[in-house]
């Protein structure tokens, strides 16, 4: 099956950092990637929409100026959380959509756990 | 009222039995409709599309019920490895944006 590589796995920082999460398509090329972030015991909820070549779309609540998402390449998708504080630990988890034939599917990174102290 | 819900469980059940979820969904308009299965600390894994004609794979049958707006799975012979998160995703009618259910909680015991 299709392979999304998400980077890092782990994220230890100091409140204030930038982190950046990197999200590739593997053997395929996706125009649309999606950010959530999953709160532990809760389901994952979607922070953006990433769209290759325009900006993100970003959901009811979310700071795009904190959590600035590139998407320069039709394999990759980039997220900044910038001046991140402890209430910004979290799971964050991309997925890259695959169009094929009548199916659309999501194909999810690893994840990263970014843990800000 | 949320988007897409789901029991969320735990279900404890032994091994070998049969058990079943369900997901209800307020968007009638909804295209496609998926489970994931999410395993501790993991990233959700694509475990099976559901069809309207309903579909089966191996052990695992899910079912979709338009009129009454609810995708079911039904899991035949609970192993200890089935004990995980399980999703249910619901595409909305433009294509483009996936709703996750809050997840059910399985326990496959000895």
């Amino acid at each position: 099956g299709a392979v999304v590589s998400q980077h890092p796995s782990r994220v230890i920082c100091k409140s204030g950092t930038s982190v950046k999460i990197e999200c590739r398509s593997l053997d395929f090329q996706a125009t649309t990637m999606f950010w959530y972030r999953q709160f532990p015991k809760q389901s994952l909820m979607l922070m953006a929409t990433s769209n290759e070549g325009s900006k993100a779309t970003y959901e009811q609540g979310v700071e795009k100026d904190k959590f600035l998402i590139n998407h320069a390449s039709l394999t990759l998708s980039t997220l900044t959380v910038t001046s991140a504080h402890p209430e910004d630990s979290s799971f964050y988890i991309c997925s890259a959509r695959s169009l094929t034939g009548d199916m659309d599917i999501q194909y999810f990174g690893a994840g990263t756990r970014l843990s800000v102290l | 009222r949320k988007e897409v819900e789901q029991d969320p469980g735990p279900f404890n059940v032994p091994e070998g039995a049969t058990v079943a979820f369900n997901c209800t969904y307020s968007n009638s308009a909804s295209q496609s409709f998926f489970w994931y299965r999410q395993d501790c600390r993991k990233e959700p894994k694509l475990l099976m599309s559901v069809y309207s004609s309903g579909n089966e794979d191996g052990r695992f049958t899910a079912q979709l019920n338009r009129a009454s707006q609810y995708i079911s799975l039904l899991i035949r012979d609970s192993k200890l490895s089935d004990s995980a998160t399980y999703l249910c995703v619901v595409i909305n009618n433009a294509g483009n944006m996936l709703t996750f259910g809050g997840g059910t909680r399985l326990m496959v015991k000895p």
